[in-house]
């Protein structure tokens, strides 16, 4: 069964820590995605990465910056995390044509104290 | 314009009957169309992929796509406790890029 993984089910980090949120994906997929989902905001953008060491910035990248050594991981970094940054932090990986959709991790609940 | 609007629910619809969701997209040129199904607190499950006008069934499910009124919807037959959930229709709108709605919550009464 194909998969993508995340690290962490429930993280809780106090404010100003640097938080490190991992993905890894199995299906040889070119592309990977971060999303933050919160109640009656939807899925927003975090970053993306359509190959090794390539990234480009989603609709919301303040706070956070990504890192894709391997093709199959891709990690979201909180440099310094912020009480606002508690939220439901989502994975996904597609081909490199998107053509069947993206793949979901099980999803980060990340409380910021 | 949002990219994907969905109808805002909540969708309340008893044990047995028909649930229709519909969402609607601004890129003429779209061509891939999905629906995932979120249960509270978990992911999005991809459930239906669409790319051609018409109806396509899977089980109790059945996604239409007109692509001239820029539309798609969900059908969900014989609702289920189960099928309690928020439904996101997303739409590919260039390169590998999916765009989401808001989603619809749908609750089945037993």
């Amino acid at each position: 069964d194909v998969k993508v993984t995340q690290s962490s089910r429930y993280l809780v980090k106090r404010t100003g820590e640097k938080v490190f949120l991992e993905c890894v994906q199995d299906m040889d997929h070119e592309n990977m995605f971060w999303y933050r989902q919160d109640p009656g905001l939807g899925l927003r953008l975090i970053y993306f990465s359509y190959d090794v060491k390539m990234k480009e910035k989603g609709d919301i990248p303040e706070g956070y910056s990504v890192s894709r050594e391997k093709k199959e991981r891709f990690s979201l970094i909180l440099e310094s995390a912020s009480t606002n940054q508690t939220s439901m932090y989502l994975c996904a990986s597609s081909s490199s044509s998107g053509d069947y959709g993206y793949t979901f991790g099980s999803g980060t609940r990340l409380t910021v104290v | 314009q949002k990219e994907v609007e969905q109808n805002s629910g909540p969708l309340s619809v008893p044990e047995g009957a028909i649930a229709s969701l519909n969402c609607t997209y601004s890129d003429r040129g779209s061509q891939s169309f999905f629906w995932y199904r979120q249960y509270s607190g978990k992911s999005p499950e991809l459930i239906m992929s669409i790319y051609s006008n018409g109806d396509k069934e899977d089980g109790r499910f059945t996604a239409q796509l007109n692509k001239a009124s820029q539309y798609v919807s969900l059908l969900i037959r014989d609702s289920q406790p189960s099928d309690s959930a928020t439904y996101l229709c997303a739409v590919k709108v260039y390169d590998y890029k999916l765009s989401f709605g808001a989603g619809t919550t749908v609750t089945v009464r037993a």
